[in-house]
């Protein structure tokens, strides 16, 4: 079955460090693949998307992500985290064929120490 | 920019209540979406809706809850008895669809509060 994983639930980061959250899914074929982020009490946000081309993709506030077919990974990626990068990232699939959804994976909760 | 509205934002009902959450989608868009997110997790699909009509549903979507379009504009979800455990935010999403290159667009969320 069609799937979406994040291994890290929770993350704890000192400020300027650096940071990987790690997204996987299961599905042969081609998909779009996004990570949102939601601030406490929020809404979701679009950080970054993919689609095709460049498999290193920037988005909002120096995050990028990149793709990687091989491994089925699109882990997010960030140089440099401030404190108020603390919120939760969702990464989120749409798997082509069949009706379109985005299917999320389960969050990772991200709190940045000043 | 375009942007999917939902009201309200905030709903606070009684348990057994019937409850209707609006959303109106990006007007071009042909896909309809509800999510749910109870607080602290993840967030999970409830239904699709393409052509009128329901394209898909997950297990969470049983007989209490029903969507309709009912003027080419609103989407509407509906809980018919409301249980304490549907106390969640949820989102409504559209998609223009019929291209490789989609993505969804979310509303801001409505924050249900089942008393």
């Amino acid at each position: 079955a069609q799937s979406v994983s994040q291994h890290n639930h929770h993350v704890i980061l000192s400020e300027a460090a650096s940071l990987e959250l790690g997204c996987n899914y299961s599905y042969g074929g081609t998909v779009n693949l996004f990570w949102y982020v939601q601030y406490p009490g929020q809404h979701l946000q679009l950080l970054l998307k993919y689609f095709s081309g460049d498999p290193l993709v920037k988005g909002i506030k120096g995050f990028e992500a990149e793709f990687i077919k091989s491994k089925f990974s699109f882990n997010l990626r960030k140089p440099s985290v401030q404190w108020s990068d603390t919120a939760e990232y969702f990464c989120a699939v749409i798997f082509s064929g069949g009706y379109q959804k985005v299917t999320f994976g389960t969050g990772t909760k991200l709190q940045v120490i000043p | 920019e375009p942007e999917v509205t939902q009201t309200p934002s905030h709903q606070v009902t009684q348990m057994g209540q019937e409850v209707i959450l609006r959303c109106v989608p990006i007007s071009n868009h042909l896909y309809f979406y509800w999510y749910r997110q109870i607080l602290g997790q993840k967030v999970e699909f409830l239904v699709s809706f393409y052509n009128n009509e329901i394209s898909e549903k997950s297990e969470i979507f049983d007989d209490q809850f029903s969507v309709e379009r009912p003027d080419g504009s609103n989407f509407t979800l509906k809980i018919r008895s409301t249980k304490l455990e549907d106390s969640a935010m949820y989102f409504c999403a559209s998609m223009a669809g019929g291209t490789k290159n989609t993505e969804a667009f979310f509303g801001q969320g409505t924050r249900l509060t089942v008393v």
